[in-house]
């Protein structure tokens, strides 16, 4: 079995501050790791992915996260954020069947 | 551009009514799957299908099933709808290939009333 969980459930930062959003997780299988982000009123999207090789994985508009597997964490950060990164942001794990766990989800709202 | 398709953004049904949430794919994808997301408690797993008319109970399959008879699409039926199925519904799809990430529709914000 997987879980995943994201350790702050909302997020409040000022425009241009860096931010780190956690993410732990747990399975008796080999996942591999993602996150995805959701607008206002949308479905969600992938922001990024790690599947093997670098720790250190880029995804869109900016976003990195770290794969630490002694620490079983996937946190992601941002160094820089802007109004437009305000959303909902999800860590998943998937297994090699397809199925897949989310967390409960972090609200990142960035205040002018 | 890859898409998944739910058929209505916004439904509002009575107590008691069969309701069908309806999800297309045009990717050729053979996983299919329905979320519901309520607030705090993130995605959780209705149902899923990895082919043609194969479905698999989720977390939370209580009070829904489920139909696939074309690869592209997916059915969600509330066979008697109630109060607390008010939520939103995520449809995602995947192909069989490990590590692909999950493509989603632009959810259906269901109220029963």
């Amino acid at each position: 079995a997987q879980s995943v969980t994201q350790l702050d459930s909302q997020v409040p930062v000022f425009e241009e501050a860096p931010v780190e959003l956690r993410c732990n997780y747990s399975s008796s299988v080999s996942v591999y790791l993602f996150w995805y982000v959701q607008y206002p009123n949308q479905g969600l999207q992938l922001l990024l992915k790690y599947l093997s090789g670098s720790t250190l994985v880029k995804g869109i508009n900016g976003f990195e996260a770290e794969f630490n597997k002694s620490q079983t964490s996937f946190h992601l950060r941002k160094p820089s954020v802007h109004i437009s990164d305000t959303a909902e942001y999800f860590c998943a794990v998937h297994t090699n069947a397809g199925k897949s766990t989310f967390g409960d989800g972090t609200t990142l709202t960035v205040k002018p | 551009d890859v898409k998944v398709t739910q058929s209505s953004r916004y439904l509002v049904k009575r107590t008691g009514e069969k309701v069908f949430l309806e999800c297309v794919q045009d990717m050729d994808h053979e996983n299919m799957f329905w979320y519901r997301q309520d607030p705090g408690l993130g995605l959780r797993l209705i149902y899923f299908s990895y082919d043609v008319k194969m479905k698999e109970k989720g977390d939370i399959p209580e009070g829904y099933s489920v139909s696939r008879e074309k690869k592209e699409r997916f059915s969600l039926i509330l066979e008697s709808a109630s109060t607390n199925q008010t939520s939103m519904y995520l449809c995602a799809s995947t192909p069989r290939v490990p590590g692909t990430e999950a493509f989603f529709g632009q959810g259906t914000r269901l109220t029963v009333v």
